[in-house]
């Protein structure tokens, strides 16, 4: 089955520690987005890739890291700078004439 | 820039009863319209959309009119179930050429909760 899959689904973290979360997916979509999401406010766009090698900033990337060496994979660093951590990460892919976004089933990571 | 507003939640219904959870856009042009809903613990799913004005979206019971004059895409559904239960998000997305969107702006989410 097609789809996206994000692992690890729950991650705890010492302060101070880079944390990597893994995104993969088989549907061919050119773009791949990372989002974060707080009780409240919504979803909010962390990074997003639009094709290979290349990648933008969204509305929130201080604090976080991607790369995009292969059309399958986004994974995303939450990096020691990130002053609040601790949330919902969400990673999507479209194929960009449709507008929608399929969504991975989330990755939630705690600082302790 | 674009932004999108909905009602605030939680929301808490009956089984069978009416819901309606509100959604206003701010955007320039024409954008795309979305509903996504989110179950407990898990991603988000595309659960109806519109990309013109007075076009209609549904699912699964759900349904939500593009009203330009008024900027806004309301979601409904008749008679609310249980398994109803869950978040519920609107956003909008702008056509930018061709096939190609740019990213999508989301709302707060709405909490939706269905008691028996």
């Amino acid at each position: 089955d097609g789809g996206i899959t994000q692992s690890p689904k729950y991650l705890f973290r010492k302060e101070g520690q880079n944390v990597t979360l893994s995104c993969e997916q088989n549907l061919n979509h050119d773009a791949m987005y990372w989002y974060r999401q707080d009780p409240g406010q919504g979803l909010r766009l962390i990074y997003y890739s639009q094709i290979v090698n290349d990648f933008q900033k969204g509305d929130i990337a201080e604090g976080y890291s991607v790369s995009r060496e292969k059309k399958e994979s986004f994974p995303l660093t939450v990096t020691s700078a990130q002053k609040n951590p601790t949330a919902f990460y969400l990673c999507a892919s479209t194929l960009g004439g449709q507008g929608e976004l399929f969504f991975g089933e989330g990755s939630r990571l705690t600082v302790l | 820039g674009n932004s999108v507003t909905q009602m605030e939640g939680p929301v808490t219904l009956s089984e069978e009863a009416f819901l309606t959870i509100n959604c206003t856009y701010t955007a320039t042009g024409y954008p795309s319209l979305f509903w996504y809903v989110q179950y407990p613990g898990e991603g988000l799913q595309l659960l109806l959309k519109a990309t013109k004005a007075d076009d209609k979206g549904s699912n699964k019971g759900f349904e939500a009119t593009y009203r330009k004059e008024t900027t806004s895409f309301h979601l409904e559904k008749g008679s609310v179930q249980v398994s109803d239960s869950a978040v519920y998000f609107c956003a909008l997305t702008h056509k930018l050429g061709g096939t190609s969107y740019g990213k999508l702006t989301f709302g707060q989410g709405t909490i939706l909760t269905v008691h028996p």
